[in-house]
């Protein structure tokens, strides 16, 4: 089946404007995950919904991040007024509820801020 | 607060030479899960094995398997027999009974020499 897909897969954008990822998770999977890697920074967790939920915004740097799900399926992240401390690749992955259950991870998108 | 330590910043290794990839852990909670992640240079993120802190055996999957020592809170990825298509980073994460986010280790780079 479709595994969770991106896009865009790269984004450049000059320091100051809003950008929008978008993430498809598996289908069926309630649980979605964003997550951002960048050099020196390792893998961060970002935001964590159960279904259009979000009962986890612990990882959100500030209030410029913003994510959103609907439908219990597609979710976007808004990044305002961009900083090149932004610049990384952020990653979505989805899974079933439960412990034991791995992330699926999509292919992540590439920002580079100018 | 959880945390993952990969004290082996780079590894390299003989084709078909098995190898261990170091990892430790730390956690208050009795119910958690560790996992290994493998990222290409393509940048994928591709699932390895699970390891349940309740599990008794040692998680196997192909080539793989964990080595888990709970009282050292160790959790050590083996390879068997390595490749050269095993070269890349290798991430060890710990989700916790009470949280659904993964924490990420620093990571280890892998590279098999022919």
């Amino acid at each position: 089946g479709a595994g969770v897909s991106q896009s865009p897969s790269n984004k450049v954008t000059e320091k100051g404007k809003d950008v929008e990822l978008r993430c498809d998770p598996i289908s069926g999977h309630t649980a979605l995950y964003w997550y951002r890697q960048s050099l020196g920074q390792g893998l961060e967790f970002l935001i964590y919904f159960q279904g259009n939920s979000a009962p986890d915004k612990s990882g959100l740097p500030s209030d410029r991040f913003s994510a959103e799900r609907t439908g219990g399926s597609v979710s976007t992240l808004t990044i305002q007024r961009t900083q090149q401390e932004d610049s990384a690749v952020y990653l979505c992955a989805s899974s079933l509820q439960g412990l034991s259950y791995e992330q699926y991870f999509g292919p992540g998108t590439r920002l580079t801020v100018t | 607060a959880q945390k993952i330590t990969q004290t082996q910043p780079g590894m390299f290794v003989q084709e078909k030479e098995a190898v261990t990839l170091d990892c430790t852990y730390d956690t208050s909670d009795q119910s958690y899960g560790l996992f290994w992640y493998k990222q290409p240079s393509s940048g994928e993120m591709i699932f390895l094995i699970y390891q349940g802190s309740y599990d008794e055996q040692n998680a196997t999957e192909g080539r793989y398997s964990l080595n888990f020592q709970k009282a050292r809170k160790s959790a050590n990825l083996v390879i068997s027999a390595s490749q050269l298509g095993d070269s890349a980073m290798y991430f060890c994460a710990m989700r916790d009974g009470g949280a659904q986010k993964l924490v990420f280790g620093q990571g280890t780079r892998l590279t098999i020499n022919p």
